[in-house]
């Protein structure tokens, strides 16, 4: 069983330019979520789809940040326009069931350096 | 979600059993208790998780105490492999008509496994 892959695995950009990153959860996982860790900061959570419906998307830091999964199946993330505090590790996880007690299924992330 | 407590950084030597804490105080009677470790460069990873019984797999071995204010992940025989960041979560139950776990990660405890 395929894990959950990102793409890419590094993007460096400028500062004022568009990002999009991708990200395909594990086959038959509903449930999807972005994660992020700023330089020297700790892993923080951004949103979570079921299927293709924004379940939560309270740590969004801006509008600059949009989420779509159409279909329900693999998801993007764009950022525009970048800003420098946007460089860190973007993760992304899946799982198959909402809910305490299912674990959560992370990518290798994508490393976005705004220079 | 309950905060959560731990020790920085820990040493182990090789073979040996890595015992991290983690205090979790202020707790629920319904959150779980999960663990995830990341590797460096790569996503989190699932190690275990528990809501009042000691649970074992073939990763690790959980201990929850009693009053359920605290846990200790075992590693039982430590390899160089296992030099990660381990993180102590703690998350609510799903909400009614379904709901979300999203992690809410600390500083966790990073364990260096000497030869």
């Amino acid at each position: 069983e395929a894990g959950v892959t990102q793409f890419p695995s590094h993007s460096v950009i400028e500062k004022g330019q568009t990002v999009t990153l991708r990200c395909d959860p594990i086959s038959g996982h509903d449930n999807l979520y972005w994660y992020r860790r700023v330089m020297g900061k700790e892993i923080k959570f951004l949103l979570h789809f079921v299927k293709e419906s924004k379940q939560d998307e309270s740590g969004m830091p801006n509008n600059r940040f949009l989420a779509e999964r159409t279909g329900g199946t693999y998801s993007t993330l764009k950022v525009q326009p970048a800003e420098l505090e946007d460089s860190g590790v973007y993760f992304c996880a899946s799982s198959q069931v909402a809910g305490a007690g299912f674990e959560q299924y992370f990518g290798p992330g994508t490393r976005l350096t705004v220079t | 979600d309950a905060k959560t407590t731990q020790p920085p950084s820990m040493d182990c030597a090789e073979g040996r059993a890595a015992n991290l804490p983690c205090n979790h105080s202020t707790i629920s009677g319904n959150e779980y208790v999960y663990w995830y470790r990341q590797i460096h460069s790569q996503g989190p990873q699932y190690i275990i998780h528990g809501l009042k019984n000691n649970e074992t797999n073939e990763m690790a071995s959980l201990i929850i105490t009693e009053d359920r204010k605290s846990s200790t992940l075992i590693l039982p025989h430590a390899t160089l492999r296992d030099t990660a960041v381990y993180y102590c979560i703690v998350s609510k139950p799903p909400r009614r008509g379904g709901g979300y776990n999203k992690l809410i990660f600390g500083a966790g405890t990073r364990l260096a496994v000497h030869p």
